[in-house]
């Protein structure tokens, strides 16, 4: 049972704009979420966090929002640039303390 | 800088071969992990490890077990290599009070 989940495997945007990444999840013990990114042939490197008691959190030019009514989070990249083309990964944290749970990554391409 | 090493970038082994993955962080954190990426399955955790000595089952310890003998090292071993287990294999780190994991670049493994 996939708990964290990235339903859009791709998406495409035009540099500048805005790119907008969903995650949905379906254990309501998750109290801490997290998004990595992961160029190939690397390993994935933290990108942004949020607490679960919290509903918004900005880094610069990314901002993570968490509705926790609907058990989504959303990262918006404003304005997306070429070397912002990644997978990106929500992973959640809940239950165990030790543990993560990661969902399937979505590309990310920006087109210049 | 935080660093977690993985010993090697690509290995090719034979089915049936006995493999062993190394990885080693320079950060004196307590936790260590083993994922594998797989595409369209994202990251799925293995092993963990939260002390010396200490380990866990993460989502698909089958066919693999780890070593932890020293804090900053942690061992992945493939007792008897299979295809199925062709796959990029990440080791994180990080510490009892934050979340936030450090991967390593990844290790691309092939069995044929």
């Amino acid at each position: 049972d996939q708990q964290v989940k990235q339903n859009s495997p791709s998406l495409s945007v035009q540099e500048g704009r805005i790119s907008i990444l969903n995650c949905d999840y379906t254990n309501s013990m998750f109290d801490y979420f997290l998004w990595y990114k992961k160029y190939p042939a690397e390993g994935p490197t933290f990108l942004i966090s949020i607490s679960s008691i919290k509903d918004k959190n900005e880094d610069g030019r990314f901002t993570v929002f968490l509705n926790k009514s609907a058990k989504h989070l959303s990262l918006h990249i404003v304005p997306s640039q070429p070397g912002d083309s990644a997978v990106y990964f929500c992973a959640a944290r809940g239950g165990s303390n030790y543990k993560l749970t990661f969902g399937k990554g979505t590309l990310l391409t920006v087109n210049p | 800088d935080v660093k977690v090493t993985q010993s090697s970038r690509y290995l090719v082994k034979r089915t049936g071969e006995k493999v062993f993955l190394e990885c080693v962080q320079d950060m004196d954190h307590e936790n260590m992990f083993w994922y594998r990426q797989d595409p369209g399955l994202g990251l799925r955790l293995i092993y963990f490890s939260y002390d010396v000595k200490m380990k866990e089952k993460g989502d698909i310890p089958e066919g693999y077990s780890v070593s932890r003998e020293k804090k900053e090292r942690f061992s992945l071993i493939l007792e008897s290599a299979s295809t199925n287990q062709t796959s990029m294999y990440l080791c994180a780190s990080r510490t009892d009070l934050n979340e936030k994991l450090f991967f390593g670049s990844g290790t691309q493994l092939s069995v044929l």
